[in-house]
């Protein structure tokens, strides 16, 4: 079954940095989303992702796909406190045609 | 428009004991999917619904049930409750539910089984 990884799996970075979190996955995507979460609350959605090459943005935030389809990165210029929480990759995989998720990168940001 | 509501927001519940907790996805999603969150194993596929019919399940025991109802709210349901059974769940909506079209997530139900 497919299988997603991300990296790194916690981030700590200086208010005004930039940062990039990858997803990896073991087979082809076909759709990729990136949410956010705050701890113990819901998902938040930020960005799908659906051919190769695709790039997205919103805000500060950067998502793209790689051409083969394999790898994602998120990508957050200027960082700021809002940004902190844990963002996670998702992609439609599972064995029962289900979203499945990687295990997440906790962001903190220090003002 | 509204977003997907999800209660209780907080449930302690006892050891046999049973628990349900309540979806509703947005205005116009036929498709409900519910995911149980641990800090050990992340995100983890519960069941699917669509049209009031289970589309797809997850490797949850038999004690993990659920329905969807004809304005496509969705219960799940946990019976014989155990410690394990402890996290956060969430239920998502869809348009479709087959992976093109979005996902929106509730705010979860924060269940602690003492």
């Amino acid at each position: 079954s497919q299988e997603l990884e991300q990296s790194p799996q916690s981030l700590i970075v200086q208010e005004g940095k930039n940062l990039t979190i990858n997803c990896t996955s073991s087979k082809t995507l076909y759709g990729l989303y990136w949410y956010k979460q705050k701890y113990g609350e819901g998902l938040i959605f930020l960005m799908m992702l659906q051919k190769g090459g695709e790039e997205k943005s919103h805000e500060k935030i950067t998502a793209k796909l790689d051409e083969k389809k394999q790898q994602s990165s998120l990508h957050i210029t200027a960082s700021q406190p809002s940004h902190a929480g844990i963002y996670l990759c998702g992609a439609p995989g599972g064995s029962q045609g289900n979203l499945i998720f990687g295990k997440g990168t906790k962001l903190s940001v220090k003002p | 428009k509204a977003g997907v509501t999800q209660t209780p927001r907080y449930l302690i519940k006892t050891r046999g004991q049973q628990v349900t907790l309540s979806c509703s996805p947005i205005s116009g999603h036929r498709s409900v999917s519910w995911y149980q969150q641990t800090p050990g194993q992340g995100l983890q596929f519960l069941f699917e619904y669509f049209s009031e019919t289970q589309r797809n399940k997850g490797n949850f025991p038999g004690r993990f049930s659920g329905r969807q109802f004809s304005n496509s709210r969705s219960e799940m349901n946990v019976s014989t409750l155990e410690l394990g059974d402890s996290a956060l769940y969430l239920c998502a909506s869809s348009l479709g539910g087959t992976g093109s079209y979005g996902y929106t997530f509730g705010s979860g139900t924060r269940l602690t089984v003492v």
